[in-house]
């Protein structure tokens, strides 16, 4: 069966500090990965998503970046860190067949103070 | 462009009774899905059901079922006979189109089941 990790699940980082959260995919292959980002409140904004390995389509503009190095693992970066990117990252991974649910890991609680 | 609106944002309801979610959506595309998550206080998102924009067929799974209506363009979400387990944010969700595999979010309606 399929199963999806991120790590780690909680993290407090500086304003201005480095940040790299991430994500692994397991039995299946060449899934569709996505990185959304729940503020406080709030609901569930889509970063950025991957369809293949070195492939990143961004939709927010921001200072985050994503990569995608192997075939399931997504990477979710930052090379200083606002106040503002405090929130849950969750990761998705798209399930097979063409309906198209995403199933979602377990999430990552960033603080930035 | 697409949107999702649930207008409740807290529901709260005592043991046993029945709550039904709204859930409106918004999208020029013909084909498109339908999905309903549950969070609990965990935070990890639990995907529910899902319906398809060609199927207006209502369904029932367990204590949970769902009303599609095309015409007013709502899919609401019900659960019968609340638990306690129950309680969490439930979000509404969007996949429009056959070749667009990103999901739109609501905003979330946090549902609390009091004993």
């Amino acid at each position: 069966s399929q199963t999806i990790h991120q790590w780690p699940a909680t993290l407090v980082q500086p304003v201005g500090s480095p940040l790299s959260l991430e994500c692994t995919v397991e039995g299946t292959s060449n899934p569709n990965l996505y990185w959304y980002r729940q503020a406080a409140g709030r609901g569930l904004q889509l970063l950025f998503y991957s369809v293949g390995i070195g492939q990143i389509s961004s939709e927010v503009p921001q200072n985050l970046s994503a990569s995608r190095p192997q075939d399931r693992q997504f990477i979710l970066s930052s090379k200083k860190l606002l106040l503002s990117d405090s929130g849950f990252y969750l990761c998705a991974w798209k399930g097979t067949g063409d309906t198209g649910e995403l199933f979602f890991g377990e999430g990552s609680r960033l603080t930035v103070l | 462009a697409q949107k999702v609106t649930q207008a409740q944002t807290e529901i709260s309801v005592v043991e046993k009774e029945d709550v039904t979610l709204d859930c409106v959506y918004e999208t020029r595309d013909t084909t498109y899905y339908l999905f309903w998550y549950k969070q609990p206080p965990s935070g990890e998102l639990v995907f529910l059901i899902r319906r398809n924009s060609f199927d207006e067929q209502n369904e029932i799974s367990g204590r949970y079922s769902w009303n599609f209506q095309k015409s007013t363009s709502s899919f609401n979400f019900t659960i019968t006979a609340s638990q306690v387990v129950d309680s969490a944010v439930y979000f509404c969700a969007l996949r429009p189109g056959p070749n667009d595999y990103k999901l739109s979010f609501g905003a979330g309606t946090t549902v609390t089941v009091r004993a």
